[in-house]
């Protein structure tokens, strides 16, 4: 059992290129989340879908864009890189909207120069 | 919105003792709460969870500790081991907030052998 699965696990992007993050999670959960890990600054999220066929905005959506792909897979993609966006992801799920756990995936690390 | 803080940034322990992780939280809807820890290079992991109608919930060597009056909660670890390094977070989660996570910005916590 794999439970959430991020790839890649480690970038690098110079300013301006794109990329996208791909998650998938193989638990049936109904939500899936985006967040980003800054140091000081905890875990915020950037996008989020409650379940399948529906995708909304955290705290921090500027400069992302996300697409809820099937019930398994939400990718998180970088139009335009730019430094800001330096940081270590995570996507996240839960079983459905409600009060319950998220389990996280691995992580992924990016560069942008 | 949610604000959720932690009241130190790292907190240092001898092997054996007893620590005590604190988190503090700004919406008094917040009816859900969750410790995770977070081990260097890891994705977060859920150690044990506290609803509103509880103030104590132990689990193993864990116990969370829910103050709703003064908005806050406590993880206490008993027997610290050098294995519990890591970085705690709390959660806040509420019904009114569609139960998305709100976290705190995390205690790193080291145990010294």
């Amino acid at each position: 059992n794999a439970g959430v699965t991020q790839t890649p696990k480690f970038q690098v992007l110079k300013t301006g290129q794109s990329m996208t993050l791909q998650c998938a999670q193989d638990m049936n959960h109904n939500s899936m989340y985006w967040y980003r890990q800054d140091p000081g600054m905890g875990l915020r999220l950037i996008y989020y879908s409650a379940s399948e066929g529906t995708t909304d905005k955290g705290e921090v959506p500027n400069g992302y864009n996300v697409s809820r792909l099937n019930k398994r897979e939400f990718s998180l993609r970088l139009e335009s890189a730019a430094p800001s966006q330096t940081s270590v992801y995570f996507c996240a799920s839960k079983e459905g909207a409600g009060a319950n756990v998220l389990t996280f995936g691995a992580g992924s690390r990016l560069t942008v120069l | 919105g949610e604000s959720v803080g932690l009241h130190l940034p790292t907190l240092s322990v001898q092997e054996g003792d007893n620590s005590i992780i604190n988190c503090a939280y700004s919406n008094s809807a917040s009816d859900y709460f969750i410790w995770y820890k977070q081990e260097s290079g890891k994705g977060p992991q859920f150690i044990i969870d506290i609803r509103s109608n509880m103030d104590k919930r132990q689990g193993q060597r864990v116990t969370v500790l829910l103050n709703k009056t003064v908005k806050h909660l406590s993880l206490q670890i008993a027997a610290t081991q050098p294995g519990d390094s890591a970085v705690y977070f709390c959660a806040a989660q509420s019904s009114g907030g569609s139960y998305i996570p709100t976290f705190g910005r995390g205690t790193s916590l080291i145990v010294h052998p």
